[in-house]
């Protein structure tokens, strides 16, 4: 059983629309991060989310920590092809470790 | 400077051969880590330094073995590799906030490993 899980798996848009991805897990975490990740490269954080209901904005990016702690959502407006990318959820399976697992990924392609 | 470098880019070696992965960073960062990530797949963590001791040991095979000589630098050396241990290796670090949770990872660009 996976610790997160995220959907889709795999999403292909048109640029200029909108698009949600989600992260779930079984078990409540005290924060979660988001990252993107381009072939052959590291992935690059972009927020971290720790309070319950917490929404951060990012530019056209808009993320939402779910009341319970349970689920998380990444909000792409006027989707464009520089955020072509794998979109991954991570959370630190220790309270004050260093012990991050990560979801399987959203593979986002946005056509121009 | 949030920068983690990571030589070789690329490396190829036979199954009898041993070479060695760095990684180093300058933000006084006081965990580092090693990834694992397979084509499609998502990185699975292999070791993680705190304050240059290892404090976690996902399994990992002994062919694979981690060194950190200061607080800066990480290796990962290797030894009889299989074809299945090809991937990209990540380095990440992290300042280690041992009062929250919320600590950040900083990742390398990675060495893509192909073992022959």
């Amino acid at each position: 059983t996976q610790l997160l899980e995220q959907s889709p798996q795999f999403l292909s848009i048109q640029e200029g629309e909108n698009l949600t991805v989600y992260c779930n897990s079984s078990s409540v975490f005290s924060s979660l991060q988001w990252y993107r990740q381009e072939p052959g490269e590291g992935p690059v954080l972009l927020v971290t989310v720790v309070t319950g209901g917490e929404v951060k904005k990012l530019k056209r990016l808009t993320f939402q920590f779910g009341d319970a702690r349970k689920d998380s959502s990444l909000h792409i407006t006027a989707a464009q092809p520089g955020d072509t990318g794998l979109y991954l959820c991570a959370l630190n399976r220790d309270n004050y470790g260093q012990n991050f697992v990560f979801g399987p990924g959203t593979r986002l392609s946005v056509l121009p | 400077d949030t920068e983690v470098t990571q030589t070789p880019k690329h490396l190829v070696m036979g199954m009898t051969n041993k070479k060695s992965l760095k990684c180093e960073q300058h933000m006084g960062h006081r965990a580092m880590y090693w990834y694992k990530q397979k084509a499609k797949k998502p990185p699975e963590l292999m070791f993680v330094y705190s304050y240059e001791k290892l404090s976690i040991n996902e399994s990992v095979p002994s062919r694979f073995s981690p060194e950190c000589p200061n607080s800066s630098l990480l290796n990962l050396h290797l030894h009889a590799l299989q074809p299945e241990d090809s991937a990209l290796y990540l380095c990440a670090s992290s300042q280690e906030d041992r009062v929250s949770s919320t600590d950040t990872q900083y990742f390398g660009p990675g060495t893509r490993l192909t073992v022959l």
